[in-house]
């Protein structure tokens, strides 16, 4: 079975810190995803990577950036975290060589910035 | 704008009964799409999914209906179980690209099996 695992599975920020997330996935997929879940808007897609060193912006980038430096590692980074960032945050991952879009997903951090 | 829309954020069934989710979404070039299922604490996981080339697709007690000129899909779940309580999600994908497919989620609507 996929493993995606997120580091932190809650985190209290202030308003101003860096905060890293860590994501890392165990099935050697090219594609990794950092999303954020708000009630009533779902899962959006904050940054996307489809190879090593490679990333792409989502729909909400601003105020985000990511790191993958290794195949199975993807970092999110608040540079300067503000209290509009307190969200579910959900790695996931996928194959480029399967057949369909299936992700599959960490347990998520639940951060919240004070 | 939101390119994938679920109307209705909560729905409460009956165990036994059919429980009926449908979505919306406006971009044509979507050609696949997929129903997810979250509990909480816990991360999303893929439940079934849908190629536009088809009109349902069936898994057991789930199945999805695309209606591509409505430019909408349902999820049935037929006999609902008390498990089955979540928050659902649908999402779409565009055509494939060269490198990395993203996947375009709606808000969610949480179901309620009650028994």
């Amino acid at each position: 079975d996929v493993k995606v695992t997120q580091s932190s599975r809650y985190l209290v920020k202030r308003t101003g810190e860096k905060v890293f997330l860590e994501c890392v996935q165990d099935m050697d997929h090219e594609n990794m995803f950092w999303y954020r879940q708000d009630p009533g808007l779902g899962l959006r897609l904050i940054y996307f990577s489809y190879d090593v060193k490679m990333k792409e912006k989502g729909d909400i980038p601003e105020g985000y950036s990511v790191s993958r430096e290794k195949k199975e590692r993807f970092s999110l980074i608040l540079e300067s975290a503000s209290t509009n960032q307190t969200s579910m945050y959900l790695c996931a991952s996928s194959s480029s060589v399967a057949t369909n879009e299936k992700l599959f997903f960490g347990s998520g951090t639940q951060l919240s910035v004070l | 704008d939101q390119q994938v829309k679920q109307n209705s954020p909560s729905l409460s069934v009956q165990e036994g009964r059919i429980s009926i989710l449908n979505c919306d979404y406006t971009n044509s070039m979507f050609d696949y799409f997929l129903w997810y299922k979250k509990y909480p604490a816990e991360g999303p996981t893929f439940l079934i999914s849908i190629s536009s080339i088809k009109d349902k697709n069936e898994d057991g007690r789930f199945t999805v209906f695309l209606n591509k000129s409505a430019k909408h899909l349902s999820l049935h779940i037929v006999p609902s179980q008390p498990g089955d309580s979540a928050v659902y999600f649908c999402a779409a994908s565009a055509v494939r690209k060269a490198a990395g497919n993203k996947l375009t989620f709606g808000g969610g609507t949480r179901v309620l099996v009650k028994p």
